[in-house]
C-alpha cells in the first residue's frame, strides 16, 4: 500500500464551486504539506503543517484553506474554486528529523 | 518565488549516454535536494548533497554543488530509457523549525532506446 495516499486523484469541478482534498499518511511523519504544480513552473507551496496544532501559509495560499484532522491526514479545500486554480496538487510528509519529502501520487483538478 | 533554476529545460539524449543537469539558486541554503517525476505522478526524491559537502554519488548518480557560484550539477551515467523523467533540483530554505523545500522549474529528460 502507498505511504502517502490522496483523494480524489481526479476531479472536474465549476467555477464558484467549494471542493477538498484529501491526504493521508501512513509514514507516521509529523511534517504534512499542500502543493500546486503548473506547466513550466514546478511546485509551490501552498500550506505546510509541522504538527497537528500548526498550520502555516505557504508561498501562494490566497484561495485555498487546509485542516489537520490528525497527524495522518492534511485536507486542502477550495472555497470557491476559480479556472486559474486549475492545476496538479501534491501533498508530501516528512518527519521532523528529515530533511527529504515523500510525495503523493497526486490530484490532477480542472476548474471550469 | 522560485529559488531553483535548472538548465536545461529539456534534453534529449540516446541510452546509454550520460546526462547532466545543472541547478543554480539565489540564497544560502542548508542543503541541495535532487527529486525524479515520472509523468504525472509524485515526485520521487534522489539525492540530497549538504552546504559543507561538494560531490556525492548515489549508484548511476552523481551531485557536485558549488556554493560560491550557488550552483549544482545532476550527472546520470549510463542513462536508461526509464530515466526518462522531470528532474527537480530543491534549496532547503531552513527554518527555526526544520527545512522548507523551494522547487525549480524542472528539466525534462528523454532517453531514447
Amino acid at each position: 500500500d502507498a505511504d502517502v495516499t490522496q483523494t480524489p486523484r481526479n476531479r472536474i469541478t465549476k467555477t464558484g464551486k467549494r471542493i477538498m482534498l484529501e491526504c493521508s499518511q501512513t509514514k507516521g511523519h509529523d511534517r504534512m504539506y499542500w502543493y500546486r504544480q503548473d506547466p513550466g513552473l514546478g511546485l509551490r507551496l501552498i500550506y505546510y503543517s509541522f504538527d497537528v496544532k500548526d498550520i502555516n501559509k505557504g508561498e501562494i495560499s490566497d484561495g485555498y484553506s487546509v485542516s489537520r484532522q490528525a497527524q495522518a491526514k492534511f485536507s486542502l479545500s477550495l472555497e470557491s474554486a476559480i479556472p486559474n486554480q486549475t492545476a496538479l496538487y501534491f501533498c508530501a510528509t516528512s518527519d521532523w528529523n528529515q530533511e527529504t519529502q515523500y510525495f503523493g501520487p497526486g490530484t490532477r483538478l480542472l476548474v471550469l | 518565488s522560485q529559488q531553483g533554476e535548472e538548465d536545461p529545460q529539456a534534453l534529449s539524449i540516446q541510452e546509454g549516454e550520460n546526462a547532466t543537469m545543472n541547478c543554480s539558486y539565489k540564497t544560502s541554503i542548508n542543503n541541495l535536494q535532487w527529486y525524479r517525476q515520472n509523468s504525472g505522478r509524485g515526485l520521487v526524491h534522489l539525492i540530497l548533497i549538504r552546504s559543507n559537502e561538494r560531490e556525492k554519488h548515489s549508484g548511476r548518480l552523481r551531485v557536485t554543488l558549488d556554493t560560491s557560484k550557488k550552483s549544482s550539477s545532476l550527472l546520470i551515467t549510463a542513462s536508461r530509457a526509464a530515466d526518462t523523467a522531470s528532474y527537480f533540483c530543491a534549496t532547503a530554505d531552513f527554518m527555526e523549525y526544520g527545512n522548507k523545500l523551494v522547487f525549480g522549474a524542472g528539466t525534462i529528460l528523454r532517453v531514447k532506446s
